[in-house]
C-alpha cells in the first residue's frame, strides 16, 4: 500500500533559522512527488513537482530534492510569511490517471 | 490562466438537511476533478474523483455524493448531513494525461450543528 509519512508535524523556527522538512514514500514506480503550501483556512497552493532522484527545485526560499525513498524541502533564511502548512503527495501506483496520497503535512511557524 | 472557483466560502447547516457545493474550472478542458474534505489538524482524505463527464468515483463510502454534469463543473451532494460531515471541502482539479500536481480551489467550510 503506498503511504506519504511528513516530519515533524510541527516546527518553529525564528525568523533566518533554516531547517528541512521530510517526506518519506514508500511506492514502487515513483511517477513524481509533489510539494504544497496551505495557508490557515485556504486551499492548498502548488510549489513543486520532483520526477526522478536527484532532481531539485527553487523558488524563492524553498529548495525541494528528491532521493529514492523520499524528498526534502528545504526553507533558507526564512521568513514569518513562510509561515504555513506544508504537505507532500505522490500519485498512487494502482492508478494510472493522477490519483494522489497526501501527507499529514508539516506546520512551520517563523518567529520574528 | 486557469482558475477554480468554489462555494458557498462558509456554511453552517443543521443536521438532516441537505447540501450542494459547487466547483467550477475555467481555462482548460478535460480537466480531472477532485473533492476532498480535511478534518481540523489532519490530512487531504480523497472523497470522489472524476475523469469525464457523469464519470464519478468515490473512495469513501459514506453519506455524500458527487456528479459532474458539465466537463469543467463538480458537484458534492448529500441528502441529509450528519455531525460528522463537518470540515473544510476541497476541489481540485489536474491536467487530464500529463502527469502533474493538483490545483485547489479556495474551500468551503461546512458546520453541521
Amino acid at each position: 500500500e503506498d503511504q506519504v509519512t511528513q516530519s515533524p508535524e510541527a516546527l518553529r523556527l525564528q525568523e533566518g533559522e533554516s531547517s528541512s522538512l521530510n517526506c518519506s514514500y514508500t511506492v514502487s514506480g515513483l511517477r513524481g512527488l509533489f510539494w504544497y503550501r496551505q495557508d490557515p483556512g485556504k486551499g492548498p497552493e502548488f510549489l513543486f513537482t520532483l520526477y526522478s532522484a536527484g532532481e531539485e527545485k527553487e523558488k524563492e526560499r524553498l529548495k525541494a530534492t528528491l532521493t529514492k525513498k523520499e524528498s526534502f524541502l528545504h526553507i533558507t533564511a526564512p521568513k514569518p510569511e513562510d509561515s504555513a502548512t506544508y504537505l507532500c503527495a505522490v500519485p498512487m501506483t494502482t492508478d494510472s490517471w493522477g490519483k494522489f496520497q497526501f501527507g499529514a503535512g508539516t506546520q512551520v511557524v517563523v518567529t520574528p | 490562466s486557469q482558475t477554480i472557483h468554489q462555494w458557498p466560502a462558509t456554511l453552517v447547516q443543521p443536521v438532516g438537511s441537505p447540501l450542494s457545493l459547487e466547483c467550477t474550472v475555467e481555462g482548460t478542458s478535460n480537466p480531472n476533478l477532485y473533492w476532498y474534505r480535511q478534518a481540523a489538524g489532519r490530512g487531504l482524505q480523497l472523497l470522489f474523483y472524476s475523469v469525464g463527464i457523469g464519470q464519478i468515483s468515490s473512495e469513501v463510502p459514506q453519506n455524500l455524493s458527487a456528479s459532474r454534469p458539465q466537463d469543467r463543473q463538480f458537484i458534492l451532494s448529500s441528502k441529509k448531513l450528519l455531525l460528522s460531515d463537518s470540515g473544510f471541502y476541497l476541489c481540485a482539479w489536474s491536467p487530464p494525461i500529463r502527469l502533474e500536481g493538483e490545483y485547489f480551489g479556495p474551500g468551503t467550510r461546512l458546520t453541521v450543528l
